[in-house]
């Protein structure tokens, strides 16, 4: 089993909808947990960064991290044809200099 | 705040050759990583400098990849010789320092493609 799971998708909605994205993972030390965007031919940007459990909210964005199922989430509000792009989880553990697992990544056309 | 350069942006070269990737990271970032993102993966975790002495390298290459960070600023990531395998895009990436709470920001990448 790998330590990050992600569906890799392809998604496509329409412009407006609600989209949700998730991993799971299964190393129990994971702590920190974030959403980076990746546009074509570009390098990751962090999106959204949440520390254990619980929602954290910015504008349309929601991540969502619930430690006893190892399943985090990324929900995304009118959903924009900016929006089109991989989103891809990232999580490390607490302590030192662990590095960042990432996810295969999700990659999301939203249509106008 | 000028980003992470890298250069160069593409690259094609045969298998058995050797190639350099270069990153720039920004100014006053202490930690500077390599990563290796094959197509359709996320990015894996190549070597993580902390100024100019190397924090993590375990999943390194060491028998072909090198790295190095000589003055804590630019580094240089260097394979020889290639295989097919090393296909992907090279990501440079830098943080104020080392930590799982401090943010890192990703340059465009090196895409190398061997032939």
């Amino acid at each position: 089993q790998k330590e990050v799971e992600q569906d890799p998708g392809p998604l496509s909605v329409p412009e407006g909808a609600i989209v949700s994205l998730n991993c799971t993972y299964s190393n129990s030390a994971f702590q920190y947990f974030m959403w980076y965007r990746q546009y074509s031919r570009k390098g990751p940007e962090l999106l959204m960064y949440t520390y254990s459990s619980g929602n954290k909210e910015d504008g349309r964005f929601t991540a969502q991290v619930d430690k006893s199922s190892k399943y985090i989430s990324l929900f995304i509000r009118d959903s924009q044809p900016s929006d089109s792009a991989t989103y891809l989880c990232a999580m490390s553990a607490m302590t030192g200099n662990t590095p960042l697992v990432f996810g295969k990544g999700t990659r999301l056309s939203v249509i106008a | 705040e000028a980003g992470v350069a890298q250069s160069p942006r593409y690259k094609i070269i045969e298998k058995r050759q050797s190639v350099a990737f270069w990153c720039n990271p920004i100014s006053g970032h202490a930690t500077l990583y390599w990563y290796q993102q094959i197509l359709g993966q996320g990015p894996k975790l190549l070597i993580q400098f902390q100024n100019n002495g190397v924090v993590d390298d375990s999943q390194l290459p060491k028998d072909r990849f090198s790295a190095e960070r000589l003055k804590g600023v630019d580094s240089t990531l260097k394979i020889q010789p290639a295989k097919l395998e090393d296909s992907a895009v090279y990501l440079c990436a830098s943080s104020l320092t080392s930590g799982a709470d401090n943010e890192q920001f990703f340059g465009p990448g090196t895409r190398l493609t061997v032939l």
